[in-house]
């Protein structure tokens, strides 16, 4: 069965590039479409953007210009940069296959999940 | 963005309730819906997708329905693994939204 695991530094200073990686385990990237979530105590779960092998990618309006996700078929990885963070970036991130297809007009449901990491952003 | 609520958003319940949760989105998402169960300090869990389709490997006292708007979470008989947060994720519209969630717990 698919298996995620998502990696990068705990500890990202204001203004700086946050980057994480998902290492899937159990399948190929090479298919699906995979995604990135965030989740904090007060905005709850945030959906940030998705990718998809063939290049397709979009992201969530609200983080649409500092987001870049990509895929490394070679490693069967995938990464989330968030760029410019503040204190309101601090989250728990989650990496996770998106179940049927995502889209600019809609995006499915997510399983499985990764276990999540938590970033804080703090000097 | 389409809004989605929660009600109650805590419930206190005993092994053996009927436990009903409620999510309402802010315009109509058909049956594009899906729930999951998250636990402290673990990741989201899909439970039903589609509104009514119970995962693979999901008890089949979790049950969902609902279209529309208004969608329900039943659990028939509350087992002790169940005391979680519950989240409804609506799939309609771009982005993907989800609700606040409603916190289970033990009376």
């Amino acid at each position: 069965q698919v298996q995620l695991q998502e990696s990068g530094p705990g500890l990202v200073k204001p203004s700086e590039t946050l980057s994480l990686t998902c290492t899937v385990s159990g399948g190929s990237i090479s298919s699906y479409y995979w995604t990135w979530i965030r989740q904090t105590p007060g905005k709850g779960l945030e959906w940030i953007g998705y990718m998809h092998y063939s290049g397709s990618t979009d992201y969530n309006p609200s983080l649409k210009s500092r987001v870049t996700i990509s895929l490394d078929t070679s490693r069967n990885q995938f990464s989330l940069k968030l760029s410019s963070v503040t204190a309101a970036d601090t989250a728990v991130y989650y990496c996770a296959r998106v179940v049927s297809y995502c889209s600019s007009s809609a995006c499915s449901w997510f399983d499985p999940w990764g276990q999540g990491t938590l970033v804080t952003v703090s000097s | 963005d389409i809004q989605m609520t929660q009600s109650p958003s805590s419930v206190s319940a005993s092994v053996g309730d009927r436990v009903t949760i409620t999510c309402r989105a802010s315009q109509g998402i058909n049956s594009w819906l899906a729930w999951y169960q998250q636990k402290p300090g673990k990741a989201p869990k899909l439970l039903i997708y589609a509104a009514t389709s119970l995962r693979s490997g999901v008890p089949s006292r979790f049950s969902g329905s609902g279209s529309g708007t208004d969608f329900t979470l039943t659990i028939s008989s509350l087992q002790p693994e169940d005391f979680a947060t519950y989240y409804c994720q609506q799939a309609n519209s771009f982005p993907p939204t989800f609700g606040p969630g409603t916190k289970v717990d033990i009376k």
